[in-house]
């Protein structure tokens, strides 16, 4: 089982559409969690960090469920612009490694 | 502020011949990460660097890959001899340290190689 996974999607919604991605992690100990955005032939560009207690960011919301040991990102009203790739990234237990997963691909249309 | 820079942007060569790419972390930063992204097999850390020391090469695929960190603001990846396989884009990111741990990764535009 890979130590972080990702649905790679494509995932093709209607502009306005609300979209959430899900990723699955295989370390307890992990403690750091993050988003990523990636556009097409471009370097990933931090979305936003996850935090214990869920956090917003406009129109996006990131969530963590320890128990289920998943990271969730929602996006309302998707634009356009919201096209891209989105991968999480895990920090795992004792190392400094941040595990990514493969990405999910986000098409909106208009 | 300049962020992580990485030379060459792009990098085409023939297989057997040597290959370096050059990173420019963030001033002040801790960590410095290389990765290789494929599409079969995504994002993939290779090495990383604590206080120019490496600290993790488990994802260094084979002896032909090597990478030094000389001094805090510079850092090579040299793959000798190159081949077919190697083919794809390797990122460089580096990070601050925060509550004893590396924080958010700040990626370079990356170097796009074919080995031909």
């Amino acid at each position: 089982r890979k130590e972080v996974e990702q649905d790679p999607g494509p995932f093709n919604v209607p502009e306005g559409a609300t979209v959430a991605f899900n990723c699955t992690y295989s370390n307890s100990a992990s403690q750091s969690f993050f988003w990523y955005r990636q556009d097409c032939r471009k370097e990933p560009k931090l979305l936003m960090s996850v935090y214990s207690s869920g956090n917003e960011d406009g129109r996006f919301t990131a969530q963590l469920n320890r128990a289920s040991q998943y990271i969730s990102l929602l996006i309302r009203d998707s634009k356009l612009s919201d096209s891209a790739t989105y991968l999480c990234g895990v920090y795992g237990g004792a190392t400094n490694k941040l595990i990514f997963g493969t990405g999910t691909l986000l098409a909106v249309q208009p | 502020d300049a962020g992580v820079i990485q030379s060459p942007r792009h990098e085409v060569t023939e297989m057997g011949q040597e290959v370096t790419l050059r990173c420019k972390p963030i001033s002040g930063h801790d960590y410095l990460f290389w990765y290789r992204q494929t599409m079969m097999r995504g994002l993939e850390l290779l090495i990383y660097f604590n206080n120019n020391v490496p600290i993790d090469d488990s994802g260094m695929p084979e002896d032909r890959f090597s990478a030094k960190m000389p001094n805090a603001s510079f850092s090579t990846l040299k793959i000798q001899p190159s081949e077919p396989r190697d083919s794809a884009v390797y990122f460089c990111a580096s990070s601050l340290v925060v509550g004893g741990h590396p924080n958010i990764q700040y990626f370079g535009a990356g170097t796009r190689l074919s080995v031909l």
